[in-house]
């Protein structure tokens, strides 16, 4: 079953503009990871953040955890062509260790 | 070797056939997951191994479905009597210890068509 919803389902932006994905889900959870996926394949990891953490920080990525919400989001910026691809959110549960994924938001980077 | 390996990239066969899908994970890393894909669905869970055992295979769909590790490393996903609702895109992850908080690293996966 899925337990992360992305928002949008979609989006596409200007090249240079920054990109800003969301996550919610419904259980509490150990941690949160945002992977990136290409053409349907394979899933690249871009960052983990854990449920005592707020927000984390690596390259031109931002996240932010909001567990009272029960929300998460990424934000890209100055966004580049090379960053069109799906991103997903996926959480860990407590006492577990299974990845459990939302359906994803395609970024669309307009040159 | 560099990154998790899966074999074959792409495989079509017809409803009813048996089919092998095969990971290699990265070398040294105990957990293997695997996972299935539908078109512009999330990933979904379908067996975890720690070791050469398999520590959670709840997210089979049905008995069709199996996987092995015997050695602790490369495993093979086997799928019996396909349909053609099998089609997906089946992703291996291994990682170095298994737990929550450890990074998985996916392989390219495999593009299963049942036809």
């Amino acid at each position: 079953s899925q337990q992360g919803e992305e928002d949008p389902q979609a989006l596409s932006i200007q090249e240079g503009e920054n990109a800003t994905m969301n996550c919610s889900y419904k259980t509490s959870i150990n941690n949160l990871q945002w992977y990136r996926q290409n053409s349907g394949r394979g899933l690249v990891h871009l960052i983990l953040i854990r449920s005592n953490e707020r927000e984390k920080h690596s390259g031109r990525l931002r996240v932010t955890l909001d567990t009272s919400k029960k929300s998460s989001s990424l934000l890209i910026t100055a966004s580049r062509a090379a960053d069109t691809a799906s991103y997903f959110c996926a959480t860990v549960p407590d006492s577990n260790y299974q990845l459990i994924w939302g359906a994803g938001t395609k970024l669309i980077i307009k040159p | 070797g560099a990154g998790v390996s899966q074999t074959p990239s792409n495989k079509v066969t017809e409803k009813g056939k048996y089919v092998e899908l095969r990971c290699d994970p990265i070398s040294g890393h105990t957990a293997l997951y695997w996972y299935r894909q539908s078109l512009g669905q999330g990933p979904e869970f379908l067996i975890y191994f720690q070791g050469t055992g398999a520590a959670d295979d709840s997210g089979l769909p049905n008995d069709r479905f199996f996987a092995v590790r015997p050695e602790g490393s490369v495993s093979t996903l086997k799928i019996q009597r396909t349909e053609r609702g099998d089609s997906a895109v089946y992703l291996c992850a291994s990682s170095l210890i298994g737990g929550a908080n450890t990074e998985a690293f996916f392989g390219q996966g495999t593009r299963l068509t049942v036809v």
